[in-house]
């Protein structure tokens, strides 16, 4: 599986867009990119998932550049309760069951 | 829709003895997974089922670790002569098989289980 590398902390303020950016250069070509978000004693939660160009809903968008070796989540307009621990995962059907996580991204929102 | 629930959500044991944590999946998914998360750390993963059948158990940390799931419902995680080691938080997730098509397949976490070894 593609190995992702994402910052290990962000901080920002209340109101303000954040962009959390995930690099995965070994991307395979049936790779999906998927985005998780953990709260402290949670279980992680999907929030997101895309294999090109841009992917939006109501929570998150994802960007994805031509040569898909890195992505980035925005959160609009963070609130206190986006305070959470983000991971970027690749992967794809093929490549098993298993979710691969790293160490995530940990976003502190202060107001 | 219940979404995936655990039991118990702390467990405090001494080293030595055995444990054994519950999951309950999301009504109508075939496919239930073990992960352990320690601090600071993302989820590791742990084992798999496909309904009743173990797919997947080559990761689970050693002979000491076990899963079941008789009936491919609910699933049991056993930790037998835990260890301080052990300690750390056991998730649950689940998924159906089959819809993802060629993506990633989205997986429902349960809350955890917390285990601490004294």
């Amino acid at each position: 599986l593609a190995k992702t590398t994402q910052p290990i902390s962000m901080d920002s303020y209340e109101g303000q867009e954040v962009n959390i950016t995930c690099s995965h250069n070994n991307i395979a070509t049936n790779d999906y990119i998927t985005w998780y978000q953990q709260f402290p004693s949670q279980g992680p939660r999907f929030i997101i998932q895309g294999y090109k160009t841009k992917v939006t809903n109501e929570v998150a968008s994802l960007f994805i550049p031509a040569d898909r070796k890195s992505s980035t989540l925005s959160l609009p307009r963070v609130s206190l309760s986006d305070t959470a621990v983000y991971y970027c995962l690749v992967g794809g059907s093929q490549a098993g069951t298993a979710l691969i996580f790293g160490k995530g991204t940990t976003l502190s929102v202060s107001s | 829709d219940t979404g995936v629930s655990q039991d118990p959500r702390h467990k405090i044991t001494k080293r030595g003895q055995n444990v054994t944590f519950r999951c309950d999946p999301i009504s109508e998914h075939n496919r239930l997974y073990w992960y352990r998360q320690t601090l600071g750390q993302g989820p590791e993963f742990l084992t798999y089922f496909q309904n009743e059948a173990q797919l997947e158990k080559s990761r689970l940390l050693s002979d000491r670790f076990s899963a079941e799931r008789p009936k491919g419902s609910f699933s049991t995680l056993e930790i037998q002569r835990t260890e301080q080691g052990d300690s750390a938080m056991y998730l649950c997730a689940s998924s159906v098989a089959g819809t993802s098509g060629g993506r990633q397949e989205t997986q429902y976490f349960g809350p955890g289980t917390r285990l601490l070894v004294l």
